[in-house]
């Protein structure tokens, strides 16, 4: 159980074009999803939160008008890095809560590598 | 404030036992989590301590001590597939995971 899905699994794109990545929970509905950048070496760093329904709440230092999302239903939050620049290139990973299960477990997706040239 | 630490880097023998170690600092505590991160890959959970005491899993173990704000990972049997990074988080008052750098484990024949 608990399994998290992403989409694309690698995107190279162009600067200044838009780029979607997908986050699905497949086997549980998860009222939370998180949304992670993780830089080569190092440790992941939380972008935002994503709560279905709702705005999500950007981490300080996380422009919300450049990384957009959207948690419009409990299996699917959506990341549009929009205008894209090469400084955007990374591992972003997303992860999901099950509330079903009593520790706050977080199950990640697979992980989406963005490379903008 | 909050913090967590944890060693850089680790360097271990295959069939040898391994303990990774992890510090937090916080005001606010809901457990504390181990995750396992192979290169180029999304984190997978190993462990969660709410509770002080060991937790046994297999070839893993983890420990918790609440009142000393350390939490040990505890790899046994070492395999060379365990050559990867070791994430230690604990969760905080709001429920949202503080993250350590993690530890990089490099398992050698």
């Amino acid at each position: 159980g608990a399994v998290v899905s992403q989409h694309p699994s690698w995107v190279i794109c162009k600067s200044g074009t838009s780029v979607k990545i997908e986050c699905r929970s497949l086997d549980f509905q998860a009222t939370t999803m998180f949304w992670y950048r993780q830089f080569p070496k190092q440790s992941l760093m939380l972008m935002a939160t994503s709560n279905e329904g709702s705005k999500a709440t950007y981490e300080q230092g996380v422009e919300k008008d450049k990384f957009l999302i959207n948690h419009a239903s409990l299996t699917l939050s959506t990341l549009t890095v929009t205008s894209a620049h090469p400084e955007d290139s990374s591992f972003y990973i997303c992860s999901a809560r099950d509330p079903h299960q009593q520790r706050e477990t977080q199950y990640f997706g697979p992980g989406t590598r963005l490379l903008v040239l | 404030g909050q913090n967590i630490d944890q060693p850089t880097e680790m360097t271990a023998t295959e069939g040898a036992i391994v303990q990774i170690n992890c510090t937090y600092q916080t005001s606010g505590f809901n457990g504390l989590f181990w995750y396992q991160q192979h290169a180029g890959e999304a984190p997978t959970f190993l462990s969660y301590n709410v509770l002080d005491g060991l937790e046994e899993k297999g070839r893993f173990s983890s420990f918790l001590s609440r009142s000393k704000g350390y939490s040990y990972l505890l790899l046994k049997e070492l395999q060379m597939k365990d050559s990867a990074s070791y994430l230690c988080a604990f969760m905080d008052s709001n429920y949202q995971l503080i993250w350590g750098a993690g530890t990089k484990l490099i398992i050698k024949p």
